[in-house]
């Protein structure tokens, strides 16, 4: 198994500009989320999904869309890059909701210039 | 409002000691906490968990203690190795659901 997969690893943007972050897994887990993590911030919930066709905002939804047609996939993509947006980015997954342990890709490390 | 708190931003501890990890939260309704470990570059992989309806979780050399009366729970590492250079994330779910609120991490630093 691959686990959780995301690319891609790194990423300038201008602002304005708009792009996609992929996530994939491969362990038939239900329940997927996207966490940034900032400086002296942990890392905080984007947005998440507890089933394919099943989304639903976490605690910094803004400027961020998700959707999730597959149980492998969970692509995140920003609207309009904003320089608040620079972060590193995760995905994580878990086999179902109520499971609580996470299993974390490797991160996008995104900066908008 | 931070509701899980990690007030040491780092520590360093000589190897073959232990290490401990301190974090505090505010919500009396959290019911179960985990730690996380990273490593620079990669993403934060899970170590250990405890529920409410214990005090104490052993795994190896990791133990999770939890204190519901000080809303307080800390991680040992014993004995402390380089390669547990990592940083320690605390977290814990929203209600009943998967949403996890981490705190800020420690850096933790284990030298020979």
């Amino acid at each position: 198994n691959a686990g959780v997969t995301q690319t891609p690893k790194f990423q300038v943007l201008k602002t304005g500009q708009s792009m996609t972050l992929q996530c994939a897994q491969d362990m038939n887990h239900e329940y997927m989320s996207w966490y940034r993590q900032d400086p002296g911030m942990g890392l905080r919930l984007i947005h998440y999904s507890v089933g394919a066709g099943i989304t639903d905002q976490g605690e910094v939804p803004n400027g961020y869309n998700v959707s999730r047609s597959t149980t492998e996939d969970f692509p995140l993509r920003l609207l309009s890059a904003a320089p608040s947006q620079t972060s590193v980015y995760f995905c994580a997954s878990s086999y179902a909701a109520g499971s609580y342990e996470q299993y974390f890709g490797p991160g996008t490390r995104l900066t908008v210039t | 409002d931070q509701q899980v708190k990690q007030n040491s931003p780092s520590l360093s501890v000589q190897e073959g000691r232990i290490s401990i990890l301190n974090c505090d939260y505010t919500n009396s309704m959290f019911d179960y906490f985990l730690w996380y470990k990273k490593y620079p570059a990669e993403g934060p992989t899970f170590l250990i968990s405890i529920s409410s309806i214990k005090d104490k979780n052993e795994d190896g050399r990791f133990t999770v203690f939890l204190n519901k009366s000080a809303k307080h729970l800390s991680l040992h590492i014993v004995p402390s190795q380089p390669g547990d250079s990592a940083v320690y994330f605390c977290a814990a779910p929203r209600g009943n659901t998967d949403k996890l609120i981490f705190g800020t991490g420690t850096r933790l630093q284990v030298f020979p």
